[in-house]
């Protein structure tokens, strides 16, 4: 099957900073990813669609200057958390789907990210 | 039924056991119905995608069920092991998770 990397696995990080999250498709072109959040014991929400070479399309309450997301190639989307908070601390996921269309996705690992 | 809901939220079964979970979704507006398994530490793993009413899928132990005219769909595990443990997740229409059946299997 298709492989989705994502990095790094687990960050901590001071108030105010900001934190990249890289998610890469090691052996298939994804023209579009999927940005996931998922706060303890509940259901993986749906952050953004990114897609190559355009801007991404956010879903409703998710703050487009917070969560900048970068698709510039067919194998890299990035998440970067903008001075972030402390409740951004969550779990953030990406996926990826082949455009076989059968709506398959393929997840990275996902990302803890924690700040102080 | 607004969200997408699974259910129980976690179970414990002894190895051996059969058993089954639920996930319940909108019923109109369908496309299409996915299963995946997220076990800890590694990347969710779709097990089945299902389109159409009455649709039953299989891979193994573990099959699954659809009903879109009244919005819910069954993953069933038959002579469960250990290595079952995992999270189950259904996403209706690719989007929109459940929070997910967690399955311990007890040796």
């Amino acid at each position: 099957g298709a492989v989705v990397s994502q990095h790094p696995s687990r960050v901590i990080c001071k108030s105010g900073t900001s934190v990249k999250i890289e998610c890469r498709s090691l052996d298939f072109q994804a023209t579009t990813m999927f940005w996931y959040r998922q706060f303890p014991k509940q259901s993986l929400m749906l952050m953004a669609t990114s897609n190559e070479g355009s801007k991404a399309t956010y879903e409703q309450g998710v703050e487009k200057d917070k969560f900048l997301i970068n698709h510039a190639s067919l194998t890299l989307s990035t998440l970067t958390v903008t001075s972030a908070h402390p409740e951004d601390s969550s779990f953030y996921i990406c996926s990826a789907s082949l455009a076989d269309n059968t709506g398959e996705l393929f997840f990275g690992e996902g990302s803890r990210l924690t700040v102080l | 039924i607004l969200n997408v809901e699974q259910s129980p939220q976690s179970l414990h079964v002894q190895e051996g056991d059969s058993t089954n979970f639920t996930c319940s979704f909108p019923s109109s507006n369908f496309y299409a119905l996915h299963w995946y398994r997220w076990e800890t530490a590694k990347s969710p793993e779709a097990l089945f995608v299902m389109t159409l009413n009455g649709d039953e899928k299989k891979k193994g132990r573990i099959s699954a069920t659809l009903n879109t005219k009244e919005g819910y769909s069954y993953l069933y595990i038959k002579g469960s092991q250990p290595e079952d443990s995992a999270t189950y997740l259904c996403a209706f229409n690719d989007m929109r998770f459940g929070a997910g059946t967690r399955l311990t299997v007890k040796p």
